[in-house]
């Protein structure tokens, strides 16, 4: 089955212990990113991949870290997390390249840093 | 200004009604545009594309007007499982994977 897979699925931890949020797509897609979700405002892009060793910043890259070793795999690495990075987090994937393709989402991660 | 804008509602339609919602967005060199639809706290998932000329899945009618940099979608004959949240998204570039997020419109439809 095609899909996006992103662990864990509700995370607890405290401010400044290192974390890492995984995703995986199993659909040999080119693009991924990493989005955040809060109340009012909507999904905002922390950071994107075009493809393997390529990264670039989205709205929101402060405070977090990625890397795109392998074309399927892509995590969310908060170094020193704080309280203001308690959010919901999304990973998603997609061919990349044409201009109209369709953004699968892995289920979310709940992130409550105390 | 928000580089892309939607009214977040909520919207409070009975069954049957047609209901429209409106995205404006800011950059004129904006490539792509799509409406995604999300269930509370739930992965929003691609409802359509927008095209141009515009374009229609069965009830849902997707419009793009780069004159006044905005598009819409229209929902005929509402269903109970049309309560969601609409997302409108944007892509500025085709060189690019940045995209935009508006903050969500809320629907309700009520029986």
């Amino acid at each position: 089955e095609a899909q996006v897979t992103q662990n864990p699925r509700y995370l607890i931890t405290v401010t400044g212990k290192k974390l890492t949020v995984t995703c995986s797509q199993n659909m040999n897609h080119e693009y991924m990113s990493w989005y955040r979700q809060d109340p009012g405002l909507g999904l905002r892009q922390i950071y994107y991949s075009m493809n393997v060793e390529v990264t670039d910043k989205g709205d929101v890259p402060e405070g977090y870290k990625v890397s795109r070793k392998e074309k399927r795999n892509f995590p969310l690495i908060l170094e020193s997390p704080s309280p203001n990075q308690t959010s919901l987090y999304f990973c998603a994937s997609s061919f990349g390249g044409a201009t109209n393709e369709k953004l699968f989402f892995g289920s979310g991660t709940q992130l409550s840093v105390l | 200004r928000k580089e892309v804008e939607q009214d977040p509602g909520p919207f409070n339609v009975p069954e049957g009604a047609t209901v429209a919602f409106n995205c404006t967005y800011s950059n004129s060199a904006s490539q792509s545009f799509f409406w995604y639809r999300q269930d509370c706290r739930k992965e929003p998932k691609l409802l359509m594309s927008v095209y141009s000329s515009g374009n229609e899945d069965g009830r849902f009618t997707a419009q793009l007007n780069r004159a006044s940099q905005y598009i819409s979608l229209l929902i005929r004959d509402s269903k109970l499982s049309d309560s969601a949240t609409y997302l409108c998204v944007v892509r500025v570039s085709s060189n690019t994977g940045k995209l935009i997020f508006g903050q969500g419109t809320t629907l309700q439809v009520k029986p």
